[in-house]
Parts: C-alpha cells; sequence; structure tokens
C-alpha cells in the first residue's frame, strides 16, 4: 500500500535552476496539497487542488506551478531557483470525508537546497 | 491573511507530567481544528481533532477549543519520553476550497 509517494527524497539546485518535484497518490483522493516546511518552523500551503484539472493557490504560491492532469498526479513545478526555496516539502492528499476529519495522508518529504 | 498562532517553545515537561500546548486562530471561518504530531525528520501524522466548543478526550490527549476565544489546546497527561515530538496546530477553513493551514509548531521534550 504505497499511499503518497514523493520523488526525490534530495535534491541540491544550482540558483536558477528548474525542477519538478513529483507527487503521487494510489488512494483515489480528490484533494491534493503542497507544503514547504523551513527549519524549525510549520508547515506553509503553497497550492492545493479539489480534483483533476483544478488548482489554486495556497499562501506562498510565488515561485511555484502546479498541475493535476491525472486524480493520481500533483506535480509541484519550481521555476528559477533561489536560496529562499531551500525547505522540505511534503505533498498531502485527502478524501472528502478526510478533509472534514483532518486525515491528511503525507508524503515523506523532499529535502530541497538551493546553493 | 489566516493565521494560526502557536507557543513556538521549546517545552519540556518531566516525565509522568501534564504538557500543555496552546493554538490561536485569526479566521472566524475556521470549523475544523487539528493537532498533529511531528517526530524529527518524519511526517506530521494526526493525532487528534475537534469540531465543537468544549473538551474531546482520547486516551493521554485532551483536545480544547474555545470558538469565542478563537482557542484550541492540547493537554497531554501522564507524558511519556515518547511524546517527544513538534506538536503542530491545524485549521480547516472549510469555505475556501478545505484548505488546512498549520500554525509554527512547538518542540516538546518530555525528561526521563
Amino acid at each position: 500500500n504505497a499511499g503518497v509517494t514523493q520523488t526525490p527524497k534530495f535534491r541540491i539546485l544550482k540558483i536558477g535552476q528548474s525542477m519538478t518535484l513529483q507527487c503521487a497518490q494510489d488512494m483515489n483522493h480528490n484533494y491534493m496539497y503542497w507544503y514547504r516546511q523551513d527549519p524549525g518552523m510549520g508547515l506553509k500551503l503553497i497550492y492545493y487542488s479539489v480534483g483533476a484539472g483544478i488548482t489554486d493557490k495556497g499562501e506562498v504560491p510565488n515561485g511555484y506551478n502546479v498541475s493535476r492532469s491525472t486524480t493520481e498526479d500533483f506535480p509541484l513545478r519550481l521555476e528559477l531557483a533561489a536560496p529562499s526555496q531551500t525547505s522540505v516539502y511534503f505533498c498531502a492528499s485527502s478524501s472528502p470525508q478526510g478533509v472534514v476529519t483532518g486525515e491528511l495522508f503525507f508524503g515523506e518529504g523532499s529535502r530541497l537546497t538551493v546553493l | 491573511q489566516k493565521e494560526v498562532e502557536q507557543n513556538s517553545g521549546p517545552l519540556s515537561v518531566p516525565e509522568g507530567a501534564i504538557a500543555s500546548l496552546n493554538c490561536t486562530y485569526s479566521d472566524r471561518g475556521s470549523q475544523s481544528f487539528f493537532w498533529y504530531r511531528q517526530y524529527s525528520g518524519k511526517s506530521p501524522e494526526l493525532i487528534m481533532s475537534i469540531y465543537s466548543n468544549g473538551d474531546k478526550e482520547d486516551g493521554r490527549f485532551t483536545a480544547q477549543l474555545n470558538k469565542a476565544s478563537q482557542y484550541v489546546s492540547l493537554l497531554i497527561r501522564d507524558s511519556q519520553p515518547s511524546d517527544s515530538a513538534t506538536y503542530l496546530c491545524a485549521v480547516n477553513i472549510l469555505n475556501t476550497g478545505n484548505q488546512f493551514y498549520f500554525g509554527t509548531g512547538t518542540s516538546l521534550t518530555v525528561i526521563p
């Protein structure tokens, strides 16, 4: 039972490079979220999606883009990486019932360093 | 701005004591409230949810909600070293596409 799978787990980027963080879930969840967590801090919502073809901005969307072409996949694109984007990125998913009960399923996180 | 504030700690309590974690939120549209636990280097995991005013108990954990004061707390009784983690308060604002907003977290250390 895979749950939420994030790749890569670790990545080092140079300033100005671009990359895509992959997120896939196999639970047929409608809701998917991308968060970033800076050291010693909580989670900040970057983008979220309520279903295939529907995405919307969260608290800190600048410098990122997402797409949701299928229910399973929710990739996060970083354009022109900056040191301020050094963080741990978590993808999460939930069902319509889960968003009421708070049951977010998190991936293991992707640790990104921009030098 | 949908803010969730927590006392950042760190909080240290001796084993067997009660740990008290506090959270305030700014958006009165917040309808559901959650506590997540996050061990170092791991993903957050849900430990408590609360939706209505009052107390909700689950084993050694008690969540308290006061919507008038926009305040939610978590009490951990008989604290154990295994409770040492960061505790994240989260709110779900249902009329905004079910966005979950998290606080900055409170680091708890239970000293044996």
